[in-house]
């Protein structure tokens, strides 16, 4: 079964750092992008990050810029996100995601077809 | 803009049919991928590409593209189908979200 499954979420004060993990399993991970988007509390989703399959390109969403990082370890079949210097705008439910993107016609199409549950962050003094 | 605005909710009789729109520059060059929420679970991807539905996905799920707008349309809506929609564009652009309630 194709399985994506996020941790390491919890409550941290306002500037400190936490460091979230996504373990996949039922498919070769080292052939996908992988995607982290966030949820607010009462609120829509948001993309924040994502990464190429060897780890050699990343993007991130302004909002993190500077403060979050993406890495992977292909050999572990996981995903992680370290967070830094964290506010309480950061405060949300966390979900890791599979990309795909493919061409029809003379269109991109870019999907996020697999995704883990989530691991809630709580940013607050 | 990278932008995507959504209606922020729509509602239709059970049974029915529902059209919920996306619009955004970004749609001109790109196809929409559709996503349906439920309360407390994680998005499920329901239309990708031109028109194209997951492995499981009704086909009363269907989408389609016209300039600036990707549309998702639920023909013969079901009580299961309550649940919040949200378009994407380019993998790194969500819309605002539609929240579609069957009466």
């Amino acid at each position: 079964e194709v399985q994506l499954v996020e941790s390491g979420g919890g409550l941290v004060q306002p500037g400190g750092s936490l460091r979230l993990s996504c373990a996949a399993s039922g498919f070769t991970f080292s052939s996908y992008w992988m995607s982290w988007v966030r949820q607010a509390p009462g609120k829509g989703l948001e993309w924040v990050a994502n990464i190429k399959q060897d780890g050699s390109e990343k993007y991130y969403v302004d909002s993190v810029k500077g403060r979050f990082t993406i890495s992977r370890d292909n050999a572990k079949n996981s995903l992680y996100l370290q967070m830094n210097s964290l506010r309480a705008e950061d405060t949300a439910v966390y979900y890791c995601a599979r990309d795909r993107g493919e061409l029809e016609g003379d269109r991109y199409y870019y999907y996020m077809d697999v995704w883990g549950k989530g691991t809630t962050v709580t940013v607050s003094s | 803009s990278s932008e995507l605005t959504q209606d922020p909710a729509v509602s239709v009789a059970l049974g029915q049919t529902v059209r919920i729109t996306c619009q955004g520059d970004s749609l001109r060059s790109y196809y929409a991928s559709w996503y349906q929420q439920k309360p407390g679970q994680a998005p499920v991807l329901v239309i990708y590409g031109k028109n194209n539905r997951p492995s499981g996905i009704p086909d009363r799920f269907s989408g389609s593209s016209s300039g600036n707008t990707a549309s998702l349309t639920i023909t013969g809506a079901q009580a299961e189908d309550e649940a919040d929609y949200y378009c994407n564009s380019r993998d790194t652009v969500f819309g605002t979200g539609t929240k579609v309630t069957v009466l």
